[in-house]
């Protein structure tokens, strides 16, 4: 089993639609959760955190954490084409430390 | 804002030769910066954590004798391959932990690396 588990995806949406993203960690510990985006051929970019449970907005991005389920969630709102990206889920098992374990990343695909 | 900078972006070397990649803190220091590789359509891959003033400390199924790590400032971390071949080629990006407002984790642009 990997500690970190996404589905590839691709997923696809049309614009304007929700997007949801979903990952499953299998360390009980972890304590900070991140989602990421990478588009091709570039280094990662933080999207959002988030380190207890329940919900977290930030604009059109909405972070879900259910740490008795293992499970955090992206959904991306009013989904646009420069959403396409590959989204990467990432957990750090003691605070911030900076220390990441990645998902392999579900790749999003917005319509027009 | 604070940043982490890699260099170079990208290099190509000749298979057997040894290539260094460094990664900067700007701004702030780190006393603790981590190398990553992401193959084409994988994820990052966590090879090693990078210590300010002592060994690096390797995860499991990397070969410290062939990456080899220095921390030898709070602002900078190099990533030396050596012996480099084509199976080495890859995609190597660094992060810092800055810990002061906002408390994040920044990566660097990373490094694209060709062996031939």
């Amino acid at each position: 089993q990997k500690e970190v588990e996404q589905n590839s995806g691709p997923l696809s949406v049309p614009e304007g639609a929700i997007a949801s993203l979903n990952c499953t960690y299998s360390d009980r510990v972890s304590q900070s959760f991140f989602w990421y985006r990478q588009y091709s051929g570039k280094s990662p970019e933080l999207i959002m955190s988030i380190y207890s449970n329940g919900d977290k907005e930030d604009g059109r991005f909405t972070a879900q954490l259910n740490k008795a389920s293992q499970y955090v969630s992206l959904l991306i709102r009013d989904s646009q084409p420069s959403d396409s990206a590959t989204y990467l889920c990432a957990v750090s098992r003691t605070g911030n430390t900076g220390k990441l374990i990645f998902g392999q990343g579900t790749t999003l695909q917005v319509k027009p | 804002g604070a940043v982490v900078s890699q260099h170079p972006s990208w290099v190509i070397c000749k298979s057997g030769t040894s290539v260094k990649i460094e990664c900067r803190s700007l701004d702030f220091q780190a006393t603790t910066m981590f190398w990553y590789r992401q193959f084409p359509k994988q994820s990052l891959m966590l090879m090693a954590t990078s210590n300010e003033g002592s060994k690096a400390t390797y995860e499991q199924g990397v070969e410290k004798d062939k990456f080899l790590i220095n921390h030898a400032s709070l602002t900078l971390s190099t990533l030396t391959v050596t012996s480099a071949h084509p199976e080495d080629s890859s995609f190597y990006i660094c992060s810092a932990p800055y810990t002061g407002a906002g408390n994040t984790i920044y990566f660097g642009e990373g490094s694209w690396l060709t062996v031939v």
